[in-house]
């Protein structure tokens, strides 16, 4: 069973506000990454990062950002919201080597 | 430009019938392809992989076909139950590089 958490789940926020999703794996998982989906469409890879201290962007421009200071927690904040960053974020982790990934929940997030 | 493509948004299906459904690419570099399911409010979950060194792959009801030469996949799910309804994501990876590639996703119905 997969161990990744995501919060909040649903978000509705002002434009302009700061904001952080929390994504933490308990599976010693060395790989994370966000996606950012919307209904319909694909997933698309905005960050990843390959263990501690490691970050990368993804395909898709975003104005967010990540950290991992920790091999167990991967948060990605947006300074400033606004009404384009409305959207579905997905968080996943996968092991050194693998290609299977595990997801959370995922946080519905909307900027209004 | 979408390397995976899956062209069916949605497919409905009688329940004890086979489903089918297909996902092209066009990265000749990918070498494994995964599918994933999707239910509402949840996280993608892995549910079966194939190597491009194969060409089927099997597990339990759910059967993975790839086709290298059309450069085209298929899921066959035999036979269909009610809680098979959900989106299913094809995805490939080309595993000298670390990026996923998701597909738009299929919407399966299975009627009872």
């Amino acid at each position: 069973e997969a161990d990744i958490y995501q919060t909040p789940r649903y978000l509705v926020i002002g434009t302009g506000k700061k904001i952080t999703l929390e994504c933490s794996q308990t599976m010693g998982h060395d790989k994370m990454y966000w996606y950012q989906q919307d209904p319909g469409m694909e997933l698309h890879l905005i960050h990843y990062s390959y263990g501690v201290n490691s970050t990368e962007k993804g395909d898709l421009s975003s104005e967010s950002t990540v950290s991992r200071i920790r091999t167990e927690h991967f948060p990605l904040t947006l300074e400033s919201a606004r009404p384009s960053h409305t959207s579905q974020y997905l968080c996943a982790s996968s092991w050194q080597g693998n290609t299977e990934a595990f997801f959370g929940q995922g946080t519905r997030l909307t900027v209004v | 430009d979408q390397q995976v493509k899956q062209n069916s948004p949605s497919l409905s299906v009688q329940e004890g019938r086979i489903s089918i459904l297909n996902c092209d690419y066009t990265n000749s570099m990918f070498d494994y392809f995964l599918w994933y399911k999707k239910y509402p409010a949840e996280g993608p979950t892995f549910l079966i992989s194939i190597s491009s060194i194969k060409d089927k792959n099997e597990d339990g009801r759910f059967t993975v076909f790839l086709n290298k030469s059309a450069k085209h996949l298929s899921l066959h799910i035999v036979p269909s139950q009610p809680g098979d309804s959900a989106v299913y994501f094809c995805a490939a990876i080309n595993t000298g590089g670390f990026k996923t590639i998701f597909g738009a996703g299929t919407r399966l119905f299975v009627k009872a």
